[in-house]
């Protein structure tokens, strides 16, 4: 099983609202990572995570809050966001440590429009 | 800092046209370079990946070769499909980490 299973596929929610974007990977993968892709731009790292803790966190403001409740599974909570916020949320997942830098593997993403 | 330059897009080609997306590279260190492609409306999907100088990735026809004297890992398919549109990440990663660096991405278009 090489999946990285993202919920909800899509999410609209008003500037006030708590919203939380899941992700699942059974790889065993010990890091973790969340990325953003606004719309013909590459993706941009946000946070890292190995072995459930917090190892980067790109400057990303607070109204982004992540989340590692185990080895499976990362969240990231959203609140107070804004309308730029808008755009695809990746999750990704990959073997830590080793001789070589390995892939990272990508799930689906979460469509965030902020209105 | 680590960077990587894609050639501008959008690329457009005639179906069984052969494909070539230049790719260089800029890091400090030596690093494991990655093709990730992207279908509308989809995720990232590792397409191929060469972890050292002189080592070719190659999958569904895609190839790619490390080449460390150049700093370059171009991608080629000799003869493309509708399907292969999409847009094309070329990337490397220097830590333990896995983090990527990414090029701006190469949009494909292929026509019938």
């Amino acid at each position: 099983d090489t999946e990285v299973t993202q919920t909800p596929k899509h999410l609209v929610m008003g500037m006030t609202n708590k919203k939380s974007l899941k992700c699942e990977q059974h790889m065993g993968h010990r890091a973790m990572y969340w990325y953003k892709q606004k719309a013909k731009k590459p993706p941009e790292l946000m946070f890292v995570y190995s072995y459930e803790k917090l190892s980067i966190n790109e400057s990303v403001p607070s109204r982004f809050s992540p989340e590692c409740p185990n080895s499976s599974l990362l969240n990231l909570h959203l609140h107070a966001l804004q309308p730029e916020d808008s755009a695809l949320y990746l999750c990704a997942s990959s073997v830590l440590g080793g001789p070589m830098n390995t892939e990272a593997f990508f799930g689906q993403g979460t469509r965030l429009t902020v209105v | 800092g680590d960077s990587v330059t894609q050639m501008e897009g959008p690329v457009t080609l005639s179906e069984e046209a052969f494909l070539t997306i230049n790719c260089t590279y800029t890091a400090t260190g030596y690093p494991s370079l990655f093709w990730y492609v992207q279908y509308p409306g989809e995720g990232l999907q590792l397409l191929l990946k060469a972890t050292k100088a002189d080592d070719k990735g190659s999958n569904k026809g895609f190839e790619a070769t490390y080449r460390k004297e150049t700093t370059s890992f171009h991608l080629e398919k000799g003869s493309v499909q509708v399907s292969d549109s999409a847009v094309y990440f070329c990337a490397l990663t220097l830590s333990g980490y896995s983090t990527l660096t990414f090029g701006k991405g190469t949009m494909l278009l292929v026509s019938p």
